[in-house]
């Protein structure tokens, strides 16, 4: 099974803060690249996709560095409901997506 | 829309029952999948299907059995359940193969 490890936290940090959150996978030949976010007992979301090019939305950027095999998650000013599990996923050929084990972040007051 | 269901919310069997589990989406979705996930370890594809009548094996698929008669429903029948299979069992569906994949809200199963 290809890998995509992520380190697990928990990330506490204070309202505000900014936060990194990093993921490496093993196969050199995936294809796609995505952040989902998965709140306590609740189903994951889809977050943002990545862009080799990085991409931006509102608070949060993803960068991909295909050359490094390395995804990034930033998140910026973070608020108390950002605190959830953040899932680093990855898809090889075809349909089938590869799972983090998730980072745990808790934004507190 | 209702999106991506998933019934029941929570079960407990015992060790050597058989039972299915639900999934039905709205969505007009080609693609549905079923996963796990367990403590420490991210989800793992059990099953797929890329349209109806047609479904292939995942990473995990030992002791599961699924099929896809309409484009809307894609169970997931536990055979002979034993308590290796306790996890939460989560359902996803998407438009295509390279698009972002809906999960439902998961079944939690026990098995004693």
């Amino acid at each position: 099974r290809k890998e995509v490890e992520q380190d697990p936290g928990p990330f506490n940090v204070p309202e505000g803060a900014t936060v990194a959150f990093n993921c490496t996978y093993s196969n050199s030949a995936s294809q796609s690249f995505f952040w989902y976010r998965q709140d306590c007992r609740k189903e994951p979301k889809l977050l943002m996709s990545v862009y080799s090019s990085g991409n931006e939305d509102g608070r949060f950027t993803a960068q991909l560095n295909r050359a490094s095999q390395y995804i990034s998650l930033l998140i910026r000013d973070s608020k108390l409901s950002d605190s959830a599990t953040y899932l680093c996923v990855v898809r090889d050929s075809g349909y089938a997506l590869n799972f983090g084990k998730g980072t745990s972040l808790l934004v507190t007051p | 829309n209702a999106g991506v269901t998933q019934t029941p919310k929570f079960q407990v069997l015992k060790t050597g029952q058989s039972m299915t589990l639900q999934c039905a989406q709205d969505m007009n979705h080609e693609y549905m999948s079923w996963y796990r996930q367990d403590p420490g370890m991210g989800l793992r594809l059990i099953h797929y299907s890329v349209g109806a009548g047609i479904t292939d094996q995942g990473e995990v698929p030992n002791g599961y059995n699924v099929s896809r008669s309409t484009t809307e429903d894609f169970p997931l029948r536990l055979l002979s359940a034993a308590p290796s299979q306790t996890s939460v069992y989560f359902c996803a569906s998407s438009y295509s193969g390279n698009d972002e994949q809906f999960f439902g809200p998961g079944t939690r199963l026990t098995v004693l």
